[in-house]
Parts: structure tokens; sequence; C-alpha cells
């Protein structure tokens, strides 16, 4: 079965970039999608087709998709935006979530 | 706006059979595939099981299948669940979500309910 990678701990200062990278067999030939999830919250989908945002998504969350590589990248990391991530891909008729990125903001 | 609200989650015994439902509202339900993610204490999201708009095509995880039943009810908005054979690796935090595609790889889990908690314990 399909695998995505992650992980489990991405640290990053206020202020700062943080990158959090989603490993996966040929994942740049599918469309990647990133999930927050804030402690006893439900998932929020924050990045969609690689890319896009979904409206109400700060500007300061972006993504790429490349190779064996999706990239979700936080530019200018506030507080609030320490949380688990998840990315996603559709296989062979299955979703799949990543294993998880716990981001702390130091 | 959109909302989708589970409901049906308690404590069940090992062996045990639940139901679980999802209310959509804010929407059109039966233009959206649906689709049930679980979520084990501290742990990582699991999918679980997906129904077609139209209720035509299902899909489930190989951790469930044979033991869950996902359909949905068009006409009052309603996705359903039934568990069967319930053990401690069921315990979790159950999800409905949309996509508007069902077997696509370009639809998002665009909106998530708050989750409902199915405990398995004697």
């Amino acid at each position: 079965s399909y695998e995505l990678t992650q992980p489990p701990s991405v640290s990053v200062s206020p202020g700062q970039t943080a990158s959090i990278p989603c490993s996966g067999d040929k994942l740049g030939d599918k469309y990647a999608f990133w999930y927050q999830q804030k402690p006893g919250q439900s998932p929020v989908l924050v990045i969609y087709q690689d890319s896009k945002r979904p409206s109400g998504i700060p500007e300061r969350f972006s993504g790429s998709n490349s190779g064996n590589t999706a990239t979700l990248t936080i530019s200018g990391t506030q507080a609030m935006d320490e949380a688990d991530y998840y990315c996603q891909a559709w296989d062979t008729n299955s979703y799949v979530f990543g294993t998880g990125t716990k981001v702390t903001v130091l | 706006e959109v909302q989708l609200v589970e409901s049906g989650g308690t404590l069940v015994q090992p062996g045990g059979s639940l139901r679980l439902s999802c209310a959509a509202s804010g929407f059109t339900f039966s233009s959206y595939a649906m689709h049930w993610v679980r979520q084990a204490p501290g742990k990582g999201l699991e999918y679980v099981s997906g129904i077609s708009s139209d209720g035509g095509s299902t899909f489930y995880a190989n951790s469930v299948k044979g033991r869950f039943t996902i359909s949905r009810d068009n006409s009052k908005n309603t996705l359903y669940l039934q568990m069967g054979s319930l053990g401690a690796e069921d315990m979790a935090v159950y999800y409905c979500a949309r996509t508007y595609y069902y077997d696509s790889g370009t639809s998002p889990f665009d909106y998530w309910g708050q989750g409902t908690l199915v405990t398995v314990s004697s």
C-alpha cells in the first residue's frame, strides 16, 4: 500500500520559515493536500492541489510538489500556526494520509 | 454555512456494533461524495470509508472491510457508518468529511465534522 512519510516534529522561531516535507513514491505525479489540526479540533484544509490556498487561509501558507516530495511552507510563522500538519494524496482508489508533523513555535 | 455534525459515538464492548451518523447542511448533499476518517487517541489520521454522491459506489480500508458498512440517505442529508465486530483497534474519533469527486485525486476533504468518539472497552 502507498505510504506518505513526514518528520514527527519541526521547530521554528516566531517570524521564521517552517518547511514540512512529505515523502512518497512518485508523489510529484499526484496532487498533494495539506491539513492543519490544532489540539481538540478537526482538521482544516490549508493547501489543495499541491499549492492552492482555500479561501480564508493566510498567504504565509504555501505548497510545492515535485519528484518524491511535497512540501508545506509556512513563512513568517506565528504562534497560532502551532499545530499538527498532515499531507494527503490519492493512490489506487484510496486516500492516504501522511504520518503527521507537529510544528512547535518556540 | 456548511455543517457536518456527527453523532452516535459511545462506549461499546469488544465484539459489539454501533452506527454513526453525520448530518449535513448548508450545501447540496447529493452532489458530494462523503467519507469517514478516524483518529485513534494520540495518533494520526486514517482513512476508513467513502461513498459516491449517489451511493452507488463505496470503498473501505482493508482494516475495516467486511466489518463496516457505509451508506447515505440523500433525502435526509445524512451519512452513516455501520460498525461491527469492534475491537480496541477501532477506538478513535470518527470524522465525516466531504469531497466533490468520489474516486479522484483532485478533490480535497474541504469540510470536516467535529468528530464523534467511539470507545471500545469491557
